[in-house]
């Protein structure tokens, strides 16, 4: 039933390592984004896929990228880890690059 | 300056007051503006969106939105514990297809 289901929901791994996070909606949105919530709570915009295209590209490390297989998903892949990743990644989906958009419950990512 | 902004907070009322959030943005040009709450440890929930100048109200929530003063506020009537979380005011600008995200305020509702 969850309609933007992220996996997994923590993730601990030490420096250096490479990781994936997956997103998955059931809404049938075209649009699909990955937010990262630092410790100050500040939601900032990495990626957005508009069906399977990349239509924003924000100043993101291209340690990190996304991946768009269809317009149901959109993963993530992290390079080379680093402490600064910490945080909690959010996955999220709209009807289109104008409606509201619905979150995932987040992904909690802790660098060792 | 912030493209948007909100007070941090904490803001603190008693239970069954009206809680008011406010929330500047600096793009004239946006044309979409959304309120989330954000209970601890939990995903943005949308609570409220609004597109057009004036008031929206949705049960005990009311948006006002002021273009010419690039100001959005939510209002929160008969406040209750449950209603204690962060707020997160969100614009989308006028030629941007994304959302720009205030840093929150937190909010608090005294039993």
């Amino acid at each position: 039933d969850t309609a933007v289901s992220q996996t997994p929901k923590y993730l601990v791994t030490q420096m250096g390592n490479d990781k994936s996070i997956k997103c998955e909606q059931n809404l049938g949105h075209d649009t699909m984004y990955w937010y990262k919530q630092d410790s100050k709570k500040f939601l900032k915009i990495m990626f957005s896929y508009n069906n399977k295209e990349l239509i924003i590209n924000e100043t993101v490390p291209n340690r990190f990228s996304p991946k768009s297989p269809d317009k149901a998903h959109l993963n993530l892949h992290i390079n080379s880890l680093e402490l600064g990743d910490s945080a909690v990644y959010f996955c999220a989906s709209s009807q289109d690059t104008n409606q509201p958009q619905h979150f995932g419950d987040g992904t909690r990512l802790s660098i060792l | 300056q912030k493209e948007v902004e909100q007070n941090s907070g904490p803001l603190s009322v008693p239970e069954g007051a009206i809680a008011s959030l406010n929330c500047t943005y600096s793009d004239r040009g946006s044309q979409s503006f959304f309120w989330y709450r954000q209970y601890s440890g939990k995903s943005p929930e949308l609570i409220m969106s609004i597109y057009s100048n004036g008031d929206k109200e949705d049960g005990r929530f009311t948006a006002q939105l002021n273009k010419a003063s690039q100001y959005v506020s939510l209002l929160i009537r008969d406040s209750q514990p449950s209603d204690s979380a962060t707020y997160l005011c969100a614009v989308r600008g006028g030629s941007a297809r994304q959302l720009t995200f205030g840093s929150g305020t937190q909010l608090t509702v005294l039993p």
